[in-house]
């Protein structure tokens, strides 16, 4: 029983092109958050969403958009891939629902983006 | 500065030996403070959050902060060679914008 499961575990795609990573937790938590990390292992928050409120990081390009169908699924949707979008992306969730990052996260198993 | 620094080794220590991995950070008002380990090519998984000042023991970790010197340390006692992983550092509090980990230390423990 995955608790954080994420689907496609590698994509490879063109430069220009539009992309969807899906994330699905089971743990009944009230926020998921996307997570980008680099070729330097850095991991960089993108985004946090509660059935309350999507918290977008000042510094991620608006190419990228979080969609949640319902609370236990938190897409990222990328337009415009570029070449500095290769990375790996974690999806995490966790039981805070205070809009704060204070809590425990539980991380999916990453989906490792290749744009060519 | 980098909001929150680690020294990205690696840090080798032979078996049954004590790990030290270090972590500074830069935002005075941080609140909340966690140790990840990831294995390479793995997702990042909690070994330990500590909130207070002191020391906190959860069996061979032991986290230690010191919010005044703005330090967070992890403390590996009997490394075995299963603990070989970066460990990631993140630093939060209750501004969502200023939750950031660390690159990490990369640990080699040799058998």
């Amino acid at each position: 029983d995955t608790a954080v499961s994420q689907t496609p575990k590698y994509l490879v795609t063109q430069m220009g092109n539009d992309k969807s990573i899906k994330c699905e937790q089971n743990l009944g938590h009230d926020t998921m958050y996307w997570y980008k990390q680099d070729s330097k292992k850095f991991l960089k928050i993108m985004f946090s969403y509660n059935n309350k409120e999507l918290i977008i990081n000042e510094t991620v390009p608006n190419r990228f958009s979080p969609k949640s169908p319902d609370k236990a699924h938190l897409n990222l949707h990328i337009n415009s891939l570029e070449l500095g979008d290769s990375a790996v992306y974690f999806c995490a969730s966790s039981q805070d629902n205070a809009g704060t990052v204070t809590d425990t996260q539980y991380f999916g198993p990453g989906t490792r983006l290749t744009v060519l | 500065q980098k909001e929150v620094e680690q020294n990205s080794g690696p840090l080798s220590v032979p078996e049954g030996a004590i790990a030290s991995l270090n972590c500074t950070y830069s935002d005075r008002g941080s609140q909340s403070f966690f140790w990840y380990r990831q294995y390479s090519g793995k997702s990042p998984e909690l070994i330990m959050f500590i909130y207070s000042n002191g020391d906190k023991e959860d069996g061979r970790f032991t986290a230690q902060l010191n919010k005044a010197s703005q330090y967070v340390s992890l403390l590996i006692r009997d490394s075995q060679p299963s603990d070989s992983a970066t460990y990631l550092c993140a630093v939060g509090g209750y501004n969502f914008n200023k939750f950031y980990f660390g690159s990490g230390t990369k640990l080699n423990v040799k058998p």
